[in-house]
């Protein structure tokens, strides 16, 4: 079946540390995003990517870095500048954007906590 | 010290009954509104979409209507059932032609509680 995979579940970080949370999709989707969701609240986005080598900062970049060297990957690294990383990471995908609006497609998410 | 979350918005149904889940948004220039579940633990997942050319849509049990004059958007589930409660997110994105174009922009959510 087509679909977002997000790995891992779960992910603990230690101070200081980067960690890396991984989002595959085999849809064929050019563009693919990854939001930040904190308890009680709705999606922040990070950043987001319409089309391999190329992405731009969201809303919440800080802290964060991607990479889209390939269209089914999108990675995402949470580095030790972001402070306040406990949070659900949710990765979406959707088809390119000159075809007008388009509903994203998520995958079920990472839940990042401190150590 | 630990963050606390926001309040989210609540509905409270009896099985059977219809639910209207309600969202404002801000920007008149959206074009495309799109209403999500979203259960425990998991990513939100597509009910239905509508764009900025239409008042109302249906799907199986569904319906979203659009109001633009007041830039709201209601979603209506017939017959809720127990399997319906979760958090219920409206988003809206732009029309074409700026940089924010493809963005999705999500509303704080509601949680709908349906019971037995």
């Amino acid at each position: 079946d087509g679909g977002i995979t997000q790995s891992p579940k779960y992910l603990f970080r230690k101070e200081g540390q980067n960690v890396t949370l991984s989002c595959e999709q085999n849809l064929n989707h050019d563009a693919m995003y990854w939001y930040r969701q904190d308890p009680g609240q709705g999606l922040r986005l990070i950043y987001y990517s319409q089309i391999v080598n190329d992405f731009q900062k969201g809303d919440i970049a800080e802290g964060y870095s991607v990479s889209r060297e390939k269209k089914e990957s999108f990675p995402l690294t949470v580095t030790s500048a972001q402070k306040n990383p406990t949070a659900f990471y949710l990765c979406a995908s959707s088809m390119a954007r000159d075809r007008g609006g388009q509903p994203q497609h998520f995958g079920d998410g990472t839940r990042l906590s401190i150590l | 010290g630990e963050s606390v979350g926001l309040h989210l918005p609540t509905l409270s149904v009896q099985e059977g009954d219809n639910s209207i889940i309600n969202c404002a948004y801000s920007n008149s220039a959206s074009d495309y509104f799109i209403w999500y579940k979203q259960e425990s633990g998991k990513g939100p997942q597509f009910i239905i979409d509508i764009r900025s050319n239409m008042d109302k849509r249906q799907g199986q049990r569904v319906t979203v209507l659009l109001n633009k004059t007041v830039k709201h958007l209601s979603l209506q589930i017939a017959a809720t059932q127990p399997g319906d409660s979760a958090v219920y997110f409206c988003a809206e994105s732009p029309r074409a032609g700026g940089t924010s174009y493809g963005k999705l922009t999500f509303g704080q959510g509601t949680i709908l509680t349906v019971h037995p």
